[in-house]
């Protein structure tokens, strides 16, 4: 089953401007996750927040988890042309021994 | 210094045949997985290991084994491909279940 959903599937901006990714799950969760992958390349993990955590940062990265709305959202601040990837949530599933991914946002961003 | 690595990185074979993907780590982890992907970008995990034994087995055809010969190590073997297996495959690896995991490059699986 397909737990966390991205929104939007995709998103093009300038450089320099903030990227906002939303990601939304089901069930409750131990923990969110969120992956970057470049075309043809696997999956890179960028940050992870705890179910009793609601906000984190990590350099350019900020994250937060409402568990009430059962909802994440990733902002990258001052985006670079680098930054063009697709960008994945993956939460735990209530606990469950395994990730489920979301479909992705493709964020291109635009020199 | 690859922390996890993947051979071959593309695959190309008829229907019918038996194919092997080689998955190694060389970060000490415990846990290690098979995930697809499809063309839509979904991606699905197949199969988790943990120290050796197999701890999560989604539904996956049977026709799909895996193998691990050693923690480092969990290969996955495909029995009389389907066009329908056309796919990336990822192996990944985490120090435990539910920790940051780490992925290799991906196995690029065309059925023909």
């Amino acid at each position: 089953s397909q737990q966390g959903e991205e929104d939007p599937q995709a998103l093009s901006i300038q450089e320099g401007e903030n990227a906002t990714m939303n990601c939304s799950y089901k069930t409750s969760i131990n923990n969110l996750q969120w992956y970057r992958q470049n075309s043809g390349r696997g999956l890179v993990h960028l940050i992870l927040i705890r179910s009793n955590e609601r906000e984190k940062h990590s350099g350019r990265l900020r994250v937060t988890l409402d568990t009430s709305k059962k909802s994440s959202s990733l902002l990258i601040t001052a985006s670079r042309a680098a930054d063009t990837a697709s960008y994945f949530c993956a939460t735990d599933e209530g606990g469950a021994q395994k990730l489920v991914f979301g479909q992705g946002t493709r964020l291109t961003i635009n020199p | 210094d690859t922390a996890v690595s993947q051979t071959p990185k593309y695959l190309v074979t008829q229907m019918g045949n038996d194919k092997s993907i080689k998955c190694e780590q060389n970060l000490g982890h415990d846990t290690m997985y098979w995930y697809k992907q499809d063309s839509k970008k979904f991606l699905k995990i197949m199969f988790s290991y943990n120290n050796k034994e197999l701890i999560i087995n989604e539904t996956v055809p049977n026709r799909f084994s895996p193998k691990s010969p050693d923690k480092a190590h969990l290969n996955l073997h495909i029995n009389s491909l389907e066009l329908g297996d056309s796919a990336v495959y990822f192996c990944a690896s985490s120090q435990d279940i539910g920790l940051p995991q780490y992925f290799g490059p991906g196995t690029r699986l065309t059925v023909l």
